[in-house]
C-alpha cells in the first residue's frame, strides 16, 4: 500500500513565523501535490511537482513556496505565516499524469496561525 | 477551464436505503472523473474513477458511479447505506488536456441508524 506521511498532525505558529510542512511518500511516485482544505471551499491546489526540482503553481500559490530536493519528499513553506493561512493542509502523490492515476493522500496537518 | 459542482452540502439517508451523492462537471475536452471519501480526522481515500468505457463504474466499499455525458454528471451511488458510510465525499475532475485535478467542495453524507 502507498503510504504518504506528513510531519505533524497539528501545528500552532505565530504570525510572521516561517513554517515548514513536510511530506514523504514511499511508492516512488513522480507527482506530488499540496492542497489546503477549508469548509465550504473544498480542496484547493497550492503547488504541485512532477519531478525532482520541478514545480508548478496551483490555484492559490500566493504566500507559499515549495521544495523538492528528493523524489520522495515535498515540502511546503510559508515564508511569513498569516492568520488567513490557518487551514488543513493535505499532501498527495500519484503516478505520472500521462496515465490517469488517482492521488494518495496523507492524513493532513491542521495549522493554526495566531 | 474545468470545474465541478456538488450541489448538496449534506445528504441524509436511513441505514439500509439507497444513497446518491450528486456531482456535475464542466470541461472543454474529455473528462476524467474521480470520487474520494474523507473520514473524520483523516486524509482523502480514493473510491473510484471513470476514464473511458462503461458508464457504470464500480469502486471500493460497494460504491458505484454513473457517468452521464449528456447531463455532464457523475453521481455516486450505493444500493444499501451503512452507518459507517457517514463521511465527507469529494468529486473531482480532470480535463484530458490538463495535468491538474479540480475538486468539488464536498458533500457530507449522514447515514441515520
Amino acid at each position: 500500500d502507498v503510504k504518504v506521511t506528513q510531519s505533524s498532525r497539528y501545528l500552532v505558529k505565530r504570525t510572521g513565523e516561517k513554517v515548514f510542512l513536510e511530506c514523504v511518500q514511499d511508492m516512488d511516485h513522480e507527482n506530488m501535490f499540496w492542497y489546503r482544505q477549508d469548509p465550504g471551499l473544498g480542496l484547493r491546489l497550492i503547488y504541485f511537482s512532477y519531478d525532482v526540482k520541478m514545480k508548478e503553481k496551483g490555484d492559490i500559490p500566493e504566500g507559499y513556496s515549495v521544495s523538492r530536493e528528493k523524489k520522495e519528499r515535498f515540502s511546503l513553506i510559508l515564508e511569513s505565516a498569516s492568520t488567513n493561512q490557518t487551514s488543513m493542509y493535505l499532501c498527495a502523490s500519484s503516478l505520472p499524469a500521462g496515465g490517469i492515476y488517482e492521488q494518495y493522500f496523507g492524513p493532513g496537518t491542521r495549522l493554526t496561525v495566531t | 477551464a474545468q470545474s465541478v459542482a456538488q450541489p448538496e452540502d449534506q445528504v441524509n439517508v436511513a441505514e439500509g436505503n439507497p444513497l446518491t451523492v450528486k456531482c456535475t462537471y464542466s470541461v472543454s475536452g474529455n473528462p476524467y472523473l474521480f470520487w474520494y471519501v474523507q473520514y473524520p480526522n483523516r486524509g482523502l481515500q480514493f473510491l473510484l474513477k471513470y476514464i473511458t468505457g462503461d458508464n457504470l463504474v464500480k469502486g471500493s466499499y460497494g460504491f458505484e458511479a454513473e457517468f452521464n455525458k449528456s447531463q455532464t454528471s457523475f453521481h455516486l451511488k450505493k444500493p444499501s447505506a451503512l452507518v459507517s458510510d457517514s463521511a465527507l465525499y469529494f468529486c473531482a475532475v480532470r480535463d484530458a488536456g490538463y495535468q491538474k485535478v479540480t475538486f468539488g467542495i464536498g458533500t457530507k453524507l449522514q447515514v441515520i441508524p
